[in-house]
């Protein structure tokens, strides 16, 4: 089945850093990827998505490019925020329409 | 507004007790899924259902049950056979056609005592 490698948190910046979550998969075919986040006590948020290779998806400043050739789609963002805080993941499509998620990485950014 | 409820946000239950959370979604969503959080980690899929009367189990189905009777509608009963329930419990819903993005509800916070 598939499978998600996530870098550990806790990751802690400073306002204003830049910030790279890495995330590599195992999938069979083409999958679909997608970061979402959850601020603490809710449910998550899509927060960016690619549905084929070399695509980038972008939201709120955040971007991520879907890598076949590495199977990766690290998580980047230039200039983070203390309201940026949260916890991410990273799931790709799988059989069955459904998603595999990773452990989460948590974010905390101080000023 | 669409989207997905979830209710109640907390649930007190004692040991032995069943209990159901409630998950509805007005997105006409053809399939629904139940994900179970525990601190610090990751989601994993208890149940999921792509049409109407009909689910599947996930990764760790023992100890739940669903039931698929309205297309927008996907209630979990935990039941006394969960050894250990207390959890974050989110449910999803998507759209078959297309890339399968999920959608979450805000989720329900299950403590047994």
């Amino acid at each position: 089945g598939n499978s998600v490698t996530q870098m550990e948190g806790p990751v802690t910046l400073s306002e204003e850093a830049f910030l790279t979550i890495n995330c590599t998969y195992t999938a069979t075919g083409y999958p679909s990827l997608f970061w979402y986040v959850q601020y603490p006590g809710e449910g998550l948020q899509l927060l960016l998505k690619a549905t084929k290779a070399d695509d980038k998806g972008s939201n709120k400043g955040f971007e991520a490019t879907y890598r076949k050739e590495t199977t990766s789609f690290h998580l980047e963002k230039g200039s983070v925020q203390v309201s940026d805080s949260a916890v991410y993941f990273c799931a790709p499509t799988g059989g069955g329409n459904k998603l595999t998620f990773g452990t989460g990485t948590q974010l905390k950014v101080e000023l | 507004d669409g989207g997905i409820t979830q209710s109640p946000k907390y649930l007190f239950r004692k040991e032995g007790q069943n209990v159901t959370l409630s998950c509805e979604q007005n997105l006409n969503h053809d399939a629904m899924y139940w994900y179970r959080q525990d601190p610090g980690q990751g989601l994993r899929l208890i149940y999921y259902s792509q049409i109407v009367n009909d689910f599947q189990k996930g990764d760790i189905a023992e100890g739940y049950s669903v039931s698929r009777e309205k297309k927008e509608s996907f209630p979990l009963t935990v039941t006394s056979a969960q050894k250990n329930p207390t959890a974050f419990y989110l449910c999803a819903s998507s759209n078959l056609a297309g890339h399968n993005e999920q959608f979450f509800g805000p989720g329900t916070r299950l403590t047994v005592l």
